[in-house]
């Protein structure tokens, strides 16, 4: 158990529709990434949150957003769904980039 | 750009054998960490091993051990003894400092099977 939870567990939506995906950490990881998992390869960054601002970014257009609440909780916002985003969704907190705990991830279905 | 390369993309190995599972990685910071996470049906990525760049030792984890080239940018993971539930899929992934705080880029992945 890594401390970290994700919510919801799947979720399918549909194209054009928006989605709102969480993440909830430990007391004390400051740090907050998401990765986009699609089938069959591995995890590729999309963002990463420190302190409650955006701390770095990967390749993922502007419809991907995130926020990072005081709480340790985060969340992942994608606007205009498209078919290619169906992927699991995974968050992974810590202290630094030594110390990151993913979540068991959200599968999001775009029909 | 940054990249991670697995060239195999399924292993197998005996219960109780020992496997090695390879990794290369390009990167032009001088300052990272190197992991392996494992990844089985429940999708939970668990990290099984880091390894800081700066140090020559290679890193040790129970019956996990790597192998670190850093000239070479090379990061492979030996399985002693192996069980059947290290049975996953298997990423490599260096992390980087700097202002970022670092974020994970993850090799393809291997796919390790263990036979009884």
């Amino acid at each position: 158990e890594t401390g970290v939870t994700q919510s919801p567990t799947h979720l399918i939506k549909t194209r054009g529709q928006q989605v709102t995906l969480r993440c909830s950490s430990q007391s004390g990881h400051n740090t907050v990434s998401w990765y986009q998992q699609a089938l069959g390869q591995g995890p590729q960054f999309i963002f990463q949150y420190y302190r409650e601002e955006e701390n770095g970014r990967g390749n993922f257009p502007p419809r991907f957003s995130g926020l990072q609440f005081p709480n340790y909780s985060s969340e992942l916002n994608v606007n205009a769904l498209e078919l290619d985003d169906s992927a699991l969704y995974l968050c992974a907190t810590g202290a630094g980039v030594y110390e990151q705990y993913f979540g068991p991830g959200t599968r999001l279905t775009v029909t | 750009a940054q990249t991670v390369t697995q060239s195999q993309p399924e292993m197998s190995v005996q219960e109780a054998e020992t496997v090695t599972l390879s990794c290369t990685y390009d990167t032009s910071e001088s300052d990272y960490y190197l992991f392996w996470y494992k990844q089985p049906p429940s999708r939970q990525m668990i990290l099984v091993i880091r390894q800081e760049a700066y140090k020559q030792q290679n890193a040790t984890e129970n019956r996990f051990s790597v192998n670190f080239q850093k000239a070479a940018k090379s990061f492979s993971l030996k399985i002693s003894d192996s069980q059947l539930g290290d049975a996953a899929m298997y990423f490599c992934a260096p992390g980087h400092y700097g202002g970022s705080q670092g974020n994970l880029i993850f090799g393809k992945g291997t796919k390790l099977s263990v036979k009884p």
